[in-house]
């Protein structure tokens, strides 16, 4: 089975730096990913990681570490906008599939 | 732009009665398509596993005679709730992925389905 883990809520200020962590536990992996979603919305994709290290892409970076079953989503000059729940998952290792197993979600809330 | 598209966003039906959900992959042909269930607060759920000229694959605890799946074409998914029921009422999300390549997901829209 697979086990993903993630703070339920996190409160930041606008302008500053928030880490959204992630721990994970399954039988196989094929990547992790990280995906924004608003309420009411389908999520959309912000990061894949499937090495070791960190991804930046804009404002927004993501690490993985395999051996420690680890990730954490970094977003930098925090704005209103970015109030949204942030989903971590994990690529199904069955061969041929590609679904993905989702944490619980972490909700950021931006203040003024 | 979207890469999937889903319809209808939002659906109001009687119990008992039944809904049909479309998902289409744009521009790419998707041999493969999930569909996901998400309640309030929570976080989204595999159905199934939606196989181009196949049967589809559900979870475990997702009745597949009332979450009928047909995935007739490479670019189109459908998810028919048959008989539904209050308890049915949720965000119902497909997604699809390139088959070649990361594997990267792409979510559609989401159809709301509410159940009187």
């Amino acid at each position: 089975g697979q086990n993903i883990d993630q703070p339920t809520e996190m409160t930041a200020t606008e302008g500053a730096i928030v880490q959204i962590n992630c721990t994970y536990q399954t039988s196989g992996f094929n990547g992790l990913f990280w995906y924004q979603q608003h309420a009411g919305e389908a999520p959309t994709f912000l990061s894949y990681n499937v090495l070791d290290g960190l991804e930046e892409k804009g404002r927004f970076s993501s690490f993985l570490s395999r051996s420690k079953g680890y990730s954490y989503l970094l977003l930098k000059e925090l704005q209103m906008k970015d109030s949204a729940s942030y989903l971590c998952a994990v690529q199904d290792p069955r061969t041929g599939r590609r679904a993905l197993t989702f944490g619980s979600g972490t909700r950021l809330q931006v203040q003024p | 732009g979207a890469v999937v598209s889903q319809h209808p966003s939002w659906v109001i039906c009687k119990s008992g009665t039944s809904v049909k959900i479309e998902c289409r992959s744009l521009d790419f042909q998707a041999t493969t398509m999930f569909w996901y269930r998400q309640f309030p607060k929570q976080s989204l759920m595999l159905m199934a596993t939606s196989n181009e000229g196949s049967k589809a694959t559900y979870e475990q605890g997702v009745e597949k005679d009332k979450f009928l799946i047909n995935h007739a074409s490479l670019t189109l998914s459908t998810l028919t709730v048959t008989s539904a029921h209050p308890e049915d009422s949720s965000f119902y999300i497909c997604s699809a992925s390139f088959d070649r390549g990361a594997g990267e997901l792409f979510f559609g829209e989401g159809s709301r389905l509410t159940v009187l």
